[in-house]
């Protein structure tokens, strides 16, 4: 049972473009919401996180969108490059008892130059 | 941040045998964990790895099978035994040293024919 629901599967945006990932979850005991980048052949590195007491975080051309309400979360890379085509995978911890992240199913971004 | 290797990188094995593999964390870091992923999936935590006492296992993981050690706060291992084909796979060694912030090694890949 996933306890991270991420969507699109996958998306193709031009050089330039916005991409979108979403994520829903329904633990209101998270507290703590990564994004992790992997490229093919490479383990996942952390890209940008957001505590639910914050609605946005920034990040160069990164950013979270944070919903508590409505439980769910979003990555925006604005002026997606081809360097950004990678696999995302959306994340939420909760740290006590067992620190353990549960993961989404990942979205494979690919930038058309 | 935390700097993770794991050794080997990659390898191929026969079945019926067993593989141990290396992390090393360049600091200190409060809790390890194993992961695996299949190609173009998720990542699937296997266990905790705690320092100085048995790792806990997540549903449908057993010692017998992955026994991980954790004698110090930098070093870990994960051994995969009595290998099938159906434990080919990407191992990941993954560690934090906040509450929060999770950083994971370049994994090992590994082909059991």
């Amino acid at each position: 049972q996933q306890q991270v629901k991420q969507s699109p599967q996958s998306l193709i945006v031009q050089k330039g473009g916005i991409s979108i990932i979403n994520c829903a979850y329904e633990n209101t005991a998270f507290d703590y919401f990564p994004w992790y980048q992997q490229f093919p052949g490479k383990g996942p590195a952390l890209l940008i996180a957001i505590r639910p007491d914050v609605s946005e975080k920034k990040e160069g051309r990164f950013t979270i969108s944070f919903n508590k309400s409505a439980k769910q979360f979003s990555l925006h890379i604005m002026d997606s490059q081809p360097g950004d085509s990678a696999t995302y995978f959306c994340a939420a911890k909760q740290v006590l008892p067992d620190y353990k992240l549960s993961f989404g199913a990942g979205t494979t971004v690919t930038v058309r130059a | 941040s935390a700097v993770i290797s794991q050794k080997p990188s990659r390898d191929i094995c026969q079945r019926g045998t067993s593989l141990t593999i290396q992390c090393q964390v360049d600091s200190q870091v409060t809790m390890m964990f194993w992961y695996r992923q299949q190609p173009g999936q998720s990542l699937t935590l296997i266990a905790t790895a705690n320092q100085g006492s048995e790792a806990t296992y997540e549903s449908g993981f057993v010692i017998d099978k992955f026994p991980i050690s954790r004698p110090n706060l930098t070093f870990s291992t994960l051994t995969v035994s009595n290998m099938s084909p159906e434990d080919s796979s990407i191992y990941l060694c993954s560690a934090s040293g906040t509450k929060y912030e999770q950083y994971f090694g370049p994994g090992t890949r590994l082909t059991v024919t």
